[in-house]
């Protein structure tokens, strides 16, 4: 059971780049995050996904775009990547949208756009 | 719009201090409280949640943290530090907006560097 994994762990990409962050998990989780961390910023949620084939904006969803094509799959794309977009970016599900679920955990790609 | 506060964004502690650290949200209605912690290089885990019944909840590794209602607060501690202890800890609250309440919203974290 390996729980949320992510690939790639590092990438680095130049300005108008563009890349697609995998996530997978293995617990049958219904719900599928993804979040971005910067310093003293906290996480803040790109975007999320309810179910296979559904996804909704978060916080900050501009210059992202993710899919769900299979349930245990959340993949986020960036098009024309900026350096404003270098973050750690990291990947979470959980069971189901109750408040009082826990949402697990990647390991995190960590991404420079020079 | 809901937020989360950390008053404090590092705290340096020697080995056996005790720890507390300061979470405060902005919601007027029902909450659901968790304390994530993030060791150096590794991803987040949950510490301790909060939903109902007993507001102190005890969590993983020592820590325990009280829910004060009138006063928005959720704040983490532990009697006695250790050095692996070290980490970042990140309250959040759960948004309960929309169509999912599963959404968190995390404050910006604390820092806790424990000296041996």
């Amino acid at each position: 059971n390996a729980g949320v994994t992510q690939t790639p762990k590092f990438r680095v990409l130049k300005t108008g780049q563009s890349m697609t962050l995998l996530c997978a998990q293995d617990m049958n989780h219904e719900y599928m995050y993804w979040y971005r961390q910067d310093p003293g910023m906290g996480l803040r949620l790109i975007h999320y996904s309810v179910g296979e084939g559904t996804t909704a904006k978060g916080e900050v969803p501009d210059g992202y775009n993710v899919s769900r094509l299979k349930k245990q799959n959340f993949l986020l794309g960036l098009e024309s990547a900026a350096p404003s977009q270098t973050s750690v970016y990291f990947c979470a599900s959980s069971s189901s949208g109750f408040g009082t679920d826990t949402q697990y955990f990647g390991p995190g790609t960590r991404l420079t756009v020079l | 719009a809901q937020s989360v506060s950390q008053h404090n964004h590092h705290v340096i502690l020697s080995e056996a201090a005790s720890l507390e650290l300061g979470c405060n949200y902005s919601y007027g209605g029902t909450v659901n409280l968790f304390w994530y912690v993030q060791y150096p290089g590794q991803h987040l885990q949950l510490l301790l949640k909060y939903f109902s019944g007993d507001p102190l909840v005890k969590g993983i590794k020592g820590f325990e943290a009280e829910f004060i209602k009138s006063k928005f607060s959720f704040n983490l501690r532990k009697p006695s530090v250790q050095w692996s202890d070290t980490a970042e800890y990140f309250c959040a609250v759960n948004a309960g907006y929309g169509g999912s309440q599963g959404n968190l919203i995390f404050g910006k974290g604390t820092k806790l560097s424990v000296k041996p």
